[in-house]
Formats: structure tokens, C-alpha cells, sequence
């Protein structure tokens, strides 16, 4: 099974500043198939990017993911109020698929 | 407009059953791999089990194996998830949600409560 490790657990940022999350895969992940998700509470979680670095329809350019080997990163570049939430990663490219635990950005 | 709406949440005992059901409607339901996510409490979200095109193929999670079985019903752009032999640690939301390069359109969830 391939292990995602998402760090850090909790990012206490302000308004304005820019979010880097990380996404650690225990294997190569096939074809870099790897999502990120965005869950706020009381709300279904969204899809941001697809395979890796592709941002899912209706996305804003704030949002960017990038992949080097077995590291993936998200990227949100200027935080504003509503982008306060938990952030998974989800790798579909190996058998069984699997979630990250998770990263939550809250207000500084 | 895509829509998923669960039903079959609820309280019940340790080592009993629940049957959730998810209907779809708004895309061709039977094009699509479908899944069960789950979010419990003070925890992330963790995959349940998923079926693909036509039901051929299903996952479960190890945890669930033996106990929980999906299935769908093309006809009636339905999905289901009997769910056997439930544990405290099987307490949860339950989401339905629509595979296509990752899971792009999910329910509201159905609350799974397992207790005496």
C-alpha cells in the first residue's frame, strides 16, 4: 500500500500569505496520479488538482500543485478567508488507492 | 445538475447492520466509477470501498473486508453499501462520491453511529 504523509499537520498562517503543503508518497506513485482536495467543515470536500498539477474546473490560479520523485506540493498563493480549511492528498495511481491524513491551514 | 443524495444513515449497536444507498442523478450514472468515503470523527477521510463501470471490480478497505459489500443498480442510478457486523470504530459520515480522475462530485454524507 502507498503511504502518503502529509505535512505539517496544522499551518497557522494570516490572510495574504502563501500556503506550501507537502505530500510524501511511500513509492512512486504511477503516472504522478496524485489529488488534492480542499474540506471545510459542514461542507463536502472539493477536488483542486488532478494529476498532480492539473487544477480541476472551476479552480482559481491561486491554487497550484507540483511534483518532484515521490514529493507533491500544493500551493496556494495568497491565503484569503475562505481557504482556511483541511487539505488531503489522494493517490490513485497504485492499487489500493489511498488518502494523506491530512493538513489543516488555520488563521494565524 | 449533477446530484448525490445518501439515505440509510442511523444508530445502531455494535454487530449490527445498515444498508446506505446513494442516487445519482444528472450524468450517466453507469459511465462512472463510484466510491464510499468515509470521514470519522477527529480523523481524516478514508476511502470505504469502490465499484467500477458495470460492478466487475470492487476494492474495500481492509478494515471493512468480509463485513461491508458494495454494489450499484444501473437501472435505478443507485449505490449501495451493506454494511455487516458494525464496530465503534466503523462511526462515521458516510459520502457517496463520483470517481472521474478523482472525486469530483460527492454527497452530503449520512451519518453512521455505532454504540450500545
Amino acid at each position: 500500500e502507498t503511504v502518503l504523509t502529509q505535512s505539517p499537520g496544522t499551518l497557522s498562517l494570516s490572510p495574504g500569505e502563501r500556503a506550501t503543503l507537502s505530500c510524501r508518497a511511500s513509492q512512486s506513485v504511477r503516472s504522478n496520479y496524485l489529488a488534492w482536495y480542499q474540506h471545510k467543515p459542514g461542507q463536502t470536500p472539493r477536488v483542486l488538482i488532478h494529476a498532480a498539477s492539473s487544477r480541476a474546473p472551476g479552480i482559481p490560479d491561486k491554487f497550484s500543485g507540483s511534483v518532484s520523485g515521490t514529493d507533491f506540493t500544493l500551493t496556494v498563493s495568497r491565503l484569503e478567508p475562505e481557504d482556511f480549511a483541511v487539505y488531503y492528498c489522494q493517490q490513485y495511481g497504485n492499487s489500493p488507492w489511498t488518502f494523506g491524513q491530512g493538513t489543516k491551514v488555520e488563521v494565524k | 445538475e449533477v446530484q448525490l443524495v445518501e439515505s440509510g444513515g442511523g444508530l445502531v449497536q455494535p454487530g449490527g447492520s445498515l444498508r446506505l444507498s446513494c442516487v445519482a442523478s444528472g450524468f450517466d450514472f453507469s459511465s462512472y466509477y463510484m466510491t464510499w468515503v468515509r470521514l470519522a470523527p477527529g480523523k481524516g477521510l478514508d476511502w470505504v470501498a469502490y465499484i467500477n463501470q458495470g460492478g466487475s471490480a470492487k476494492f474495500y478497505v481492509d478494515s471493512v473486508k468480509g463485513r461491508f459489500t458494495i454494489s450499484r443498480d444501473d437501472a435505478t442510478n443507485s449505490l449501495h453499501l451493506q454494511m455487516n457486523s458494525l464496530r465503534g470504530d466503523d462511526t462515521a459520515v458516510y459520502f457517496c462520491a463520483r470517481w472521474n480522475f478523482a472525486l469530483d462530485y460527492w454527497g452530503q454524507g449520512t451519518l453512521v453511529a455505532v454504540s450500545s
